[in-house]
């Protein structure tokens, strides 16, 4: 879920196994949602949005689930690698409401080889 | 980072010193965005520019001012820097308002 702290909350996997990253979001207007993956040092990378008319859409090895009624958001991580160890966030945004996107704080993926 | 180069990388400052950091794009994307990231918040946009000296205010713009003269290029302006602006700042691209956004690498400021 995401971090209310300074402190962000960390999901350890072992390498194969799947994750599940998850995200409560604030807006029960939000229409659009982004999951970005931000490696230390680095700038966020884009991995897959998905808008409200769907409940869910899949990437390669990723797949985001929406629930509207419960405004949440799952980022499901297949096969989990080493590689895919960073600090995961979605992003809302309510459709013509300017170009406000608000962040969450984001999860820290830890892989355990 | 999808054609998008923010300089300086690194920068040390002192308090009440102009600071300006450049973004710098080769997508041609109409939208430009400044946000800063700090420990315990998420990306807090700053400024936004929508086309060539179009900008308007994000949610943090207080302390900041922004320039787009061309296409490709957006500037942020710190008139003079104060400790709280101490950040690692991200420019952003995006092709619509309500599309996705692209990030680049980031420049940290630190500002004694």
């Amino acid at each position: 879920g995401e971090s209310v702290g300074l402190h962000l909350p960390t999901l350890s996997v072992q390498e194969g196994d799947n994750s599940i990253i998850n995200c409560a979001y604030s807006n029960s207007a939000s229409d659009y949602f982004i999951w970005y993956k931000q490696e230390s040092g680095k700038g966020p990378q884009f991995i897959i949005d998905i808008r409200s008319n769907m409940d869910k859409r899949q990437g390669q090895r990723v797949t985001v689930l929406l629930n509207k009624t419960v405004k949440h958001l799952s980022l499901q991580i297949a096969a989990t690698q080493p590689g895919d160890s960073a600090v995961y966030f979605c992003a809302e945004k309510v459709t013509g409401g300017g170009n406000k996107l608000t962040f969450g704080t984001g999860t820290q993926l830890k892989v355990e080889l | 980072d999808a054609g998008i180069t923010q300089s300086p990388r690194h920068k040390v400052t002192e308090t009440g010193t102009p600071v300006t950091l450049r973004c710098h794009q080769t997508e041609n994307h109409r939208y430009m965005y400044w946000y800063r990231q700090d420990p315990g918040h998420g990306l807090r946009l700053i400024h936004y520019s929508y086309g060539v000296k179009d900008t308007d205010k994000g949610e943090v713009s207080d302390g900041y001012s922004v320039s787009r003269s061309k296409t490709e290029d957006f500037l942020l302006t710190l008139e003079s820097a104060t400790s709280s602006q101490t950040s690692v700042y991200f420019c952003a691209i995006s092709t619509g308002s309500n599309e996705k956004l692209f990030f680049g690498s980031g420049t940290q400021l630190s500002v004694l």
